[in-house]
């Protein structure tokens, strides 16, 4: 397919478990962005790529969370030491840097922590 | 600080009506607007995309209006269908390429 694809689709970690979670996005698409979206609620922004470089890591709730892609493709969202609070969707998508900028997202990974 | 508002929050109507779904946000200082559609347990679609220098665009049954200076949008959807049932959710973006901040959704039955 030629949409955005992300792994694992559902994760359970027990708390204080170290997890990792996979963006493939459109080929040719420069901008990425992973967004939280807790249970009933609008996503939020997390961070921010534009090819390798994270422009923007302003909405990342603590140091646990960390975001890296490294080759300017896929995308890799880190969260060590999982605490029940970061049970959530997340949500990656991409875009161009061109024709209105529309962001396109994959279908998410449920994280449940128990 | 952006925010942005959905009213209502759920919304039931039967086969065939018109849906009206609104979105308020309060920096009109806008890039474009985002209308997005997201079934339980899936992603976003994107449903409509509207820069900030326009006030509308269409999708076959869908219309949605901009009016950046009163920071309102609204989604019309005609003739709705049973299969028009999910959550539709809108974002704005303050500049090329930026975030997205979200409403929190207006989450929609349409009772066949």
């Amino acid at each position: 397919g030629a949409g955005v694809s992300q792994s694992p689709r559902y994760k359970v970690a027990k708390r204080g478990q170290d997890v990792a979670l996979r963006c493939d996005p459109i080929s040719g698409h420069v901008s990425l962005f992973w967004y939280q979206q807790a249970l009933g609620q609008g996503p939020e922004f997390l961070t921010y790529f534009q090819n390798e470089a994270q422009l923007d890591k302003s909405g990342l709730p603590s140091d646990r969370f960390f975001a890296e892609r490294p080759e300017g493709s896929v995308s890799t969202l880190k969260i060590q030491r999982t605490q029940q609070e970061d049970s959530a969707v997340y949500l990656c998508a991409s875009s161009l840097l061109r024709t209105g900028y529309e962001q396109y997202f994959g279908p998410g990974t449920r994280l449940t922590v128990t | 600080k952006q925010e942005v508002t959905q009213i209502p929050a759920a919304l039931s109507v039967p086969e065939g009506e018109n849906l009206v779904l609104n979105c308020s946000f309060t920096d009109s200082a806008i890039y474009n607007l985002q209308w997005f559609r997201q079934d339980p347990g899936k992603g976003l679609t994107s449903l409509l995309l509207i820069q900030s220098s326009q006030r509308e665009q269409t999708s076959g049954r869908l219309n949605a209006s901009l009016d950046k200076s009163s920071g309102r949008s609204t989604l019309y959807i005609a003739a709705s269908q049973p299969g028009d049932s999910a959550t539709y959710l809108c974002a704005v973006s303050k500049a090329a390429g930026n975030k997205l901040t979200f409403g929190g959704g207006t989450r929609v039955l349409v009772k066949p």
